[in-house]
């Protein structure tokens, strides 16, 4: 069936890294632009970074640009989010979510806490 | 880029109809908006686009409880028959050329 499947989260320390993954079926996936959205514990949903379909544009939040790199691997159908310098604010759930303008489907997401 | 503004909370009777709404920010009124829905400990779900004019396309197997509505720069979730699997947080969503734009949710408590 559709859907997206996030996997790597996990504990690591603070200055750490951290590589996410989100593997996609049951639809075409070279077709569709894909987004990283995370929820800090309690709190609402923060987009993180956008890669469009054809990879050649990528887009990220402020409180990541720099540290957080967006890639995809048409072959795997797959995304990643390599995440590095790690802070104590990037624990949250992470999801990934499939959407050239809205997002209509979304994974399950991979908890990521950061902390010593 | 829009800003979303969305009340905190919101509750009403089992079998009963809510209304929530998201408004837009001044200068994009004619902004299109998604909901989405997220459980309980579970990730969002996608409900329904909504255009400006009101019309809407709903994802596969939301039901028909769940409808949409627009006037001005307000954005309408409304849910009818309240179950209380309905019991849920929900957001709103908006994009330009790139990033998406969230309001900060609604929690819904069915009473």
């Amino acid at each position: 069936q559709v859907q997206l499947e996030e996997s790597g989260g996990g504990v690591v320390q603070p200055g750490g890294s951290l590589r996410l993954s989100c593997a996609a079926s049951g639809f075409t996936f070279s077709r569709y632009g894909m987004h990283w959205v995370r929820q800090a514990p309690g709190k609402g949903l923060e987009w993180v970074a956008l890669i469009w379909l054809d990879g050649s544009t990528k887009y990220y939040g402020d409180s990541v640009k720099g540290r957080f790199t967006i890639s995809r691997d048409i072959s795997k159908n797959t995304v990643y989010l390599q995440m590095n310098s790690l802070r104590a604010e990037d624990t949250a759930v992470y999801y990934c979510a499939r959407g050239n303008d809205y997002g209509d489907l979304w994974g399950q997401g991979t908890r990521v806490t950061v902390s010593s | 880029q829009p800003v979303l503004t969305q009340s905190p909370s919101a509750s009403a009777s089992l079998g009963a109809s809510v209304k929530l709404t998201c408004t837009l920010s001044s200068g994009h009124s004619d902004y299109a908006i998604t909901w989405h829905q997220q459980q309980p400990e579970k990730g969002p779900r996608y409900l329904m686009k909504l255009n400006s004019d009101g019309s809407h396309s709903k994802g596969d197997g939301i039901p028909d409880r769940f409808s949409g509505s627009s006037s001005g720069a307000e954005r309408y979730l409304t849910i009818s028959s309240l179950q209380s699997g309905d019991e849920a947080d929900y957001y709103c969503q908006t994009w330009g050329t790139g990033p998406w734009v969230f309001g900060g949710g609604t929690k819904l408590t069915v009473l």
